[in-house]
């Protein structure tokens, strides 16, 4: 099984909308990230969380919120979906502090969100 | 803001050829990563660079971090269809507290 799972994979919404785009990991990490992805911009830091009581916006927070559930649970909502939210959304898990030479992060596979 | 810079931004090579992508920018980075990425995937790490100068290999990879960590360069010998994918670099912003991307470069590898 994956250790870090994003629900749903694709997602096809409309205007207005509000939709909830929910992130699991079983890596037992207390930080976990929210990233887009856009064609010619790489990966750009929605929000991330350093552990349950923990919530920090990142560079491009508007237009989004998060609920951090749990320590495995980290949800990324869009309140009011527009065109320009249309993009790929990662998921991530950090072991910051686990080995001395450096941390990695863990990326889910990603959710492909059409906005109309 | 710290930006991270990639070239080229895409490359397609024969089998078998050399190639190396850059990374490069104004600011200083305390470490700077390379992942890869393939179609559906989420990215996955390649190396961590810590030192300036510091030069790391994996296989048919040459990772390196220049003197004054404001640059990284991926060179690969002998490419092979299987590395086909976006490679990202990434660097720890100066706050260490996350890391910041740059646009990447897509390879493809011919056969």
């Amino acid at each position: 099984d994956a250790d870090v799972t994003q629900t749903p994979r694709n997602r096809i919404t409309k205007t207005g909308k509000r939709i909830m785009l929910e992130c699991s990991q079983t890596k037992g990490h207390d930080r976990m990230y929210w990233y887009r992805q856009d064609p010619g911009l790489g990966l750009r830091l929605i929000y991330y969380s350093f552990d349950v009581k923990d919530i920090n916006k990142g560079e491009i927070s508007d237009g989004y919120s998060v609920s951090r559930q749990a320590q495995a649970k980290f949800s990324l909502s869009l309140e009011s979906a527009i065109p320009n939210q249309t993009a790929l959304y990662f998921c991530a898990t950090s072991d910051f502090g686990v080995h001395r030479e450096g941390e990695t992060q863990y990326f889910g596979p990603g959710t492909r969100l059409l906005v109309l | 803001t710290q930006l991270l810079e990639q070239s080229p931004q895409f490359l397609s090579i024969q089998e078998g050829e050399n190639l190396t992508v850059y990374c490069n920018s104004s600011s200083v980075f305390s470490s700077l990563q390379w992942y890869r990425q393939e179609p559906g995937e989420g990215p996955v790490l390649l190396v961590t660079v810590v030192t300036g100068g510091e030069v790391k290999k994996l296989k048919r990879l040459t990772f390196q971090f220049g003197d004054a960590r404001k640059d990284s360069s991926l060179h690969i010998t002998a490419a092979q269809p299987g590395d086909t994918g976006l490679y990202l670099c990434a660097g720890r912003d100066n706050y260490g507290q996350n890391f910041v991307f740059g646009p990447g470069t897509r390879l493809s590898v011919l056969p």
